[in-house]
């Protein structure tokens, strides 16, 4: 059974330092998104890539936010400095590579980040 | 800008007590309509993608329906288990990005 998985699945840190989130798509799915969830604004699209290159990161603080896809199997979502407004479950999805736009998106299990 | 608005915020249903809820939709060009059920603690989890009006999809105890403007989740003969947050999102044609409403909680009494 393919699924995305996300590393770590809980994170406590303290305001100012650096969190990086990891996020293996299912293999073979070339797209890849970052989501952030929070009760107040709900599940809100941070950055997506396609074939690892960046297509949109329009939703992402791009003082303090970098996402980055190394390689097929691996996508990262760094936060530095950290702040306590950052703390939410932070989601990682992945589309099969068919090249039609109709594909859905299949979510990983989230990373919670609470920033103190 | 796209925007999806569902209701009720929470539904509180009796074991076998059909229900529906709404999503309402606006948004440049549709690609796709999307519904995914989210547990807590969670990844949301698809359920159905709906593409044009007047198409129709179900899957065990839902049946998802969609119109020019909205979309429809009903929940027939609920059980415990289908408590959960049920999403809706939308996707604007030639594009993958998905704008997600705020969910409708739906909790199930045995």
């Amino acid at each position: 059974d393919a699924r995305v998985t996300q590393t770590p699945r809980h994170k406590v840190t303290e305001m100012g330092q650096e969190v990086t989130m990891r996020c293996q798509p299912i293999l073979g799915h070339n797209t890849v998104f970052w989501y952030r969830q929070t009760m107040m604004q709900g599940l809100e699209l941070l950055a997506y890539f396609r074939n690892r290159a960046p297509l949109d990161d329009s939703g992402m603080p791009k003082d303090r936010f970098s996402a980055e896809m190394p390689d097929a199997t691996l996508a990262t979502l760094k936060i530095q400095p950290s702040e306590p407004r950052d703390s939410a479950v932070y989601f990682c999805a992945s589309v099969p590579s068919t090249g039609a736009t109709s594909e859905t998106q299949y979510f990983g299990p989230g990373t919670r980040l609470l920033v103190l | 800008e796209d925007q999806v608005t569902q209701s009720p915020e929470a539904l509180r249903l009796q074991e076998g007590e059909s229900s529906s809820l709404n999503c309402s939709y606006t948004v440049s060009g549709l690609r796709g309509l999307f519904w995914y059920r989210q547990d807590p603690g969670k990844g949301p989890e698809f359920l159905f993608t709906l593409y044009s009006a007047g198409e129709e999809k179900e899957k065990e105890r839902l049946k998802a329906t969609l119109t020019k403007k909205e979309s429809f989740l009903h929940i027939t003969a609920p059980k415990p288990e289908d408590s959960a947050t049920y999403l809706c999102a939308v996707s604007p044609s030639n594009d993958y990005k998905l704008s997600f409403g705020a969910g409708t909680t739906v909790t199930v009494r045995a």
